[in-house]
């Protein structure tokens, strides 16, 4: 069964990091593009975060960029958040998505792993 | 920084047919990207309902349907269940180059 799981989470106070896992499971993490979005508490999702299929490319929304880091590791068939520089408006349920092939949407996700940014 | 707009909420009886509309700019919707939408159920997972403006992945119900004109799209709903309570979002790509991929500010659905 096609599945994402997210690890991870937790609290974590301004400025500090937190890296964030996502395991796929019955497809591999080199065969399609994979995402992170994001959905802070009462509030609507955000995409953050792309890695092209064969790892060349790497885009980031405005809001991380410089501070997030998406990379992946084949061997493990994981994806990782590597989140530096937290902030309050961090604070989300961060979900890894995989892309749906020719399409730009997202046709599997995880359930998601909860970071609050709180001091 | 959601960049498509959607009502916040919309309501029917069972049976009844609801429509969620999404407006988005020049540089999503109507720069001809595609539209996508989501449902999501508390504690689960989001679910991919509708691809590529009017596509239904396998399992999603045929009493969901989408459209697009112009810089808007709509997600219908015939033949309301309880089920659908849920909430919805809109998805397209842009390429203002603040973000790739934009997602409307979401709709909650009621069934009364």
């Amino acid at each position: 069964q096609v599945q994402l799981v997210e690890s991870g989470g937790g609290v974590v106070q301004p400025g500090r990091s937190l890296r964030l896992s996502c395991a796929a499971s019955a497809f591999t993490l080199s065969s399609s593009s994979m995402h992170w979005v994001r959905q802070a508490p009462g509030k609507g999702l955000e995409w953050v975060a792309v890695m092209s299929y064969d790892g060349s490319n790497k885009y980031y929304a405005d809001s991380v960029k410089g501070r997030f880091t998406i990379s992946r590791d084949t061997s493990k068939n994981t994806l990782y958040l590597q989140m530096n520089s937290l902030r309050a408006e961090d604070t989300a349920v961060y979900h890894c998505a995989r892309g749906f092939s020719g399409y730009d949407c997202f046709d599997i996700w995880g359930q998601g792993t909860m970071v609050t940014v709180s001091s | 920084q959601s960049v498509l707009t959607q009502p916040p909420s919309v309501s029917g009886a069972p049976g009844q047919r609801v429509t969620i509309s999404c407006t988005g700019s020049s540089s999503n919707i109507g720069a001809g990207y595609d539209v996508h939408w989501y449902q999501l159920l508390p504690g689960t997972a989001p679910k991919l309902l509708i691809y590529g403006n009017s596509n239904r992945p396998s399992g999603v119900p045929d009493r969901f349907s989408g459209s697009k004109s112009g810089t808007s799209a709509s997600l219908a709903i015939t033949g309301l269940q309880p089920e659908d309570e849920a909430d919805y979002y809109c998805q397209s790509y842009d390429n203002s180059l603040s973000a790739l991929y934009v997602f409307g500010t979401g709709t909650k659905v009621t069934v009364l």
